[in-house]
């Protein structure tokens, strides 16, 4: 069964450093998010991705996140100068149609 | 503001007793709503959905969840439970634009223990 896979699974970065996760979503789906979870907390939208352009980010999505869509498969959150409290699981998920949404594993982030 | 309500933060039921989640919602329009569960260092798993139609709804791993417009309801249910089903559930709102669902909101989820 196909899945949306993330790398890395844990990234340990210190504050003001830059970070890229990457998620590959499933491979026929056209509706990419990214989500967080801060431990202890509810999941969290950040943006939502279609047609190569975002279609919807959240308050948190400030000017430090980006996404980008690289090539065919890979799927991107781009953090530029981390502070700590973007320390957090961050999860991909990805749709078909734009209805039902699945999700990767996650990328535990830790900022020292 | 939409939102979704999850009263129960932990609840352990026995193994083959019956369990029910509880989920209110918060939303304008027909919402989309979801159940997910999420095992210890996983993702999130898709249970069910509910989009239109029939308002129960059948899941994967035997679980099934009814809508209910006039309580704002989405509750999940399972006749009985089996020690694998110990996770964390997330009841979840689908905010659409154009006919797609552009974000989800998540309740705070519950905490399944299951007792043998």
């Amino acid at each position: 069964e196909p899945e949306v896979t993330q790398t890395p699974s844990h990234q340990v970065t210190q504050m003001g450093q830059e970070v890229i996760l990457r998620c590959v979503p499933i491979s026929n789906h056209l509706y990419f998010y990214w989500y967080r979870q801060i431990l202890g907390q509810k999941v969290e939208f950040l943006v939502s991705f279609y047609n190569n352009e975002i279609s919807e980010k959240s308050e948190i999505f400030d000017d430090q996140f980006s996404v980008e869509r690289p090539d065919g498969s890979n799927f991107t959150l781009k953090i530029r100068s981390t502070k700590l409290e973007d320390s957090a699981m961050y999860f991909c998920a990805s749709s078909e149609s734009g209805s039902e949404q699945y999700f990767g594993p996650g990328t535990r982030l830790t900022v020292t | 503001a939409q939102s979704v309500t999850q009263p129960d933060i932990h609840i352990t039921v026995s193994e083959g007793a019956s369990l029910e989640l509880r989920c209110n919602y918060s939303y304008g329009a027909t919402p989309y709503l979801f159940w997910y569960v999420q095992s210890p260092g996983q993702g999130l798993q898709l249970l069910l959905k509910y989009f239109s139609g029939d308002t129960l709804v059948q899941g994967i791993k035997g679980f099934e969840a009814e809508f209910k417009r006039s309580q704002s309801s989405f509750n999940l249910r399972k006749p009985s439970v089996h020690w694998s089903d110990a996770a964390e559930y997330f009841c979840a709102v689908g905010l659409t634009y154009g006919g797609a669902t552009n974000k989800l909101i998540f309740g705070t989820g519950t905490l399944l223990a299951v007792q043998p």
